[in-house]
């Protein structure tokens, strides 16, 4: 069991490229989200999904597009990478979405930096 | 938006001394949870407050949830390095959402 695991690790990119942030979850979770982390700022939600075929906006969409065609799976596309898109993105995962309680399970980041 | 501000942002303490991280929002919030991050690593859970005025014990560390529900408090006693890491609250809303607060970076000396 892996858990959540994002790939890669880090990339740098120039300004215009557009690339696409992979995430996978063995759970057989409902909810996946992308957070990115800036210093100062915690964690921002990005877009979230709660389940295969749904997916929506969080705090921060711009520039960002996801989609969700199975349930493992939940990519971050960056349709043409910005210098303020530097940060650290997290991709999460929970069993379930509607209630208070539920835990969320993140993986290990991606480093991403833009030129 | 930024919707939680937790306080102090960092806090640089000697092994043994106890601290205290404050987690305050003008909003209500269904629950609050608070994580614990490492470097190069993602944010673990370290527990859920739900009621108004829950207090919840993890060993060493007491977790406290405001009685209107906008904000929490984290107190360690008797800090030991493995306490080091940033610490994050994150407020669930009543649509479910999750917001983050700003965190605070704790270096536990020995």
């Amino acid at each position: 069991n892996a858990g959540v695991t994002q790939t890669p690790k880090f990339q740098v990119l120039k300004t215009g490229q557009s690339m696409t942030l992979q995430c996978a979850q063995d759970m057989n979770h409902e909810y996946m989200s992308w957070y990115r982390q800036d210093p100062g700022m915690g964690l921002r939600l990005i877009h979230y999904s709660v389940g295969a075929g749904i997916t929506d906006q969080g705090e921060v969409p711009n520039g960002y597009n996801v989609s969700r065609s199975t349930t493992e799976d939940f990519p971050l596309r960056l349709l043409s990478a910005a210098p303020s898109q530097t940060s650290v993105y997290f991709c999460a995962s929970s069993y379930s979405w509607g209630t208070s309680q539920e835990t969320q399970y993140f993986g290990p980041g991606t480093r991403l930096l833009v030129l | 938006t930024q919707l939680l501000e937790q306080s102090p942002q960092f806090l640089s303490i000697q092994e043994g001394e106890n601290l205290t991280v404050y987690c305050n929002s003008s909003s209500v919030f269904s629950s609050l949870q608070w994580y614990r991050q490492e470097p190069g690593e993602g944010p673990v859970l370290l527990v859920t407050v739900v009621t108004g005025g829950e207090v919840k014990k993890l060993k060493r560390l007491t977790f406290q949830f405001g009685d209107a529900r906008k904000d929490s408090s984290l107190h360690i006693t008797a800090a030991q390095t493995g306490d080091t890491g940033l610490y994050l609250c994150a407020g669930v809303d009543t649509g479910n959402q999750f917001y983050f607060g700003t965190g605070t970076s704790l270096t536990v000396i020995p």
